[in-house]
């Protein structure tokens, strides 16, 4: 099993729609984050959280919404989706500053 | 803002040939920095890491990669890629006063002709 699982791993949805994507991770660590992937644009981190009850913005936090709701879980909401947000999300854990362990992604399409 | 450059876009090369990523990063203070690949399809690995000591440092696959402080890089090589290194190379640094935060480059995309 993946020590780190994001669900789904594919969706294809329309303009205006709320969605949730899902991360959850089995290594015990501390700290979780969410990025967007887009070509030539490298990752960007779009919230973070250090535990339970700390979240913090990221560089692209903008049209994007999350919640902790425990430690294994983090997931990330697209409150009214736009075309813009169409990319690769990715979710990492990490235990204070050692390397992030990354998800297999999610593949979102808003059409 | 602190910021990564990877100066390389896209790189061809054929098996064998040698290979050098380059990476700048703006940030005066102690950093540790990171190289991840990203195979076709999958999610990003680690394949190497600094965080202090030689600022030579090996990783997986042959890699390594060397810190040059006054310079600010973190330059990624191998000394002969192979078809299976195809694949997007991020590099990666995380300022210590920057509360952990991960700041990644935009990527190079590697292809090695067979």
């Amino acid at each position: 099993d993946a020590d780190v699982t994001q669900t789904p791993r594919n969706r294809i949805t329309k303009t205006g729609k709320r969605i949730m994507l899902e991360c959850s991770q089995t290594k015990g660590h501390d700290r979780m984050y969410w990025y967007r992937q887009d070509p030539g644009l490298g990752l960007r981190l779009i919230y973070y959280s250090f535990d339970v009850k700390d979240i913090n913005k990221g560089e692209i936090s903008d049209g994007y919404s999350v919640s902790r709701q425990a430690q294994a879980k983090f997931s990330l909401s697209l409150e009214s989706a736009i075309p813009n947000q169409t990319a690769l999300y990715f979710c990492a854990t990490s235990n204070s500053y050692q390397p992030q362990h990354f998800g297999d992604g999610t593949r979102l399409s808003i059409l | 803002a602190q910021s990564v450059s990877q100066h390389n876009h896209h790189v061809i090369l054929s098996e064998a040939a040698s290979l050098e990523l380059g990476c700048n990063y703006s940030y005066g203070g102690t950093v540790n920095l990171f190289w991840y690949v990203q195979y076709p399809g999958q999610h990003l690995q680690l394949l190497l890491k600094y965080f202090s000591g030689d600022p030579l440092v090996k990783g997986i696959k042959g890699f390594e990669a060397e810190f040059i402080k006054s310079k600010f890089s973190f330059n990624l090589r191998k000394p002969s890629v192979q078809w299976s290194d195809t694949a997007e190379y991020f590099c990666a640094v995380n300022a210590l006063s920057n509360t952990g935060k991960l700041i990644f480059g935009q990527g190079t995309t590697l292809q090695v002709k067979p």
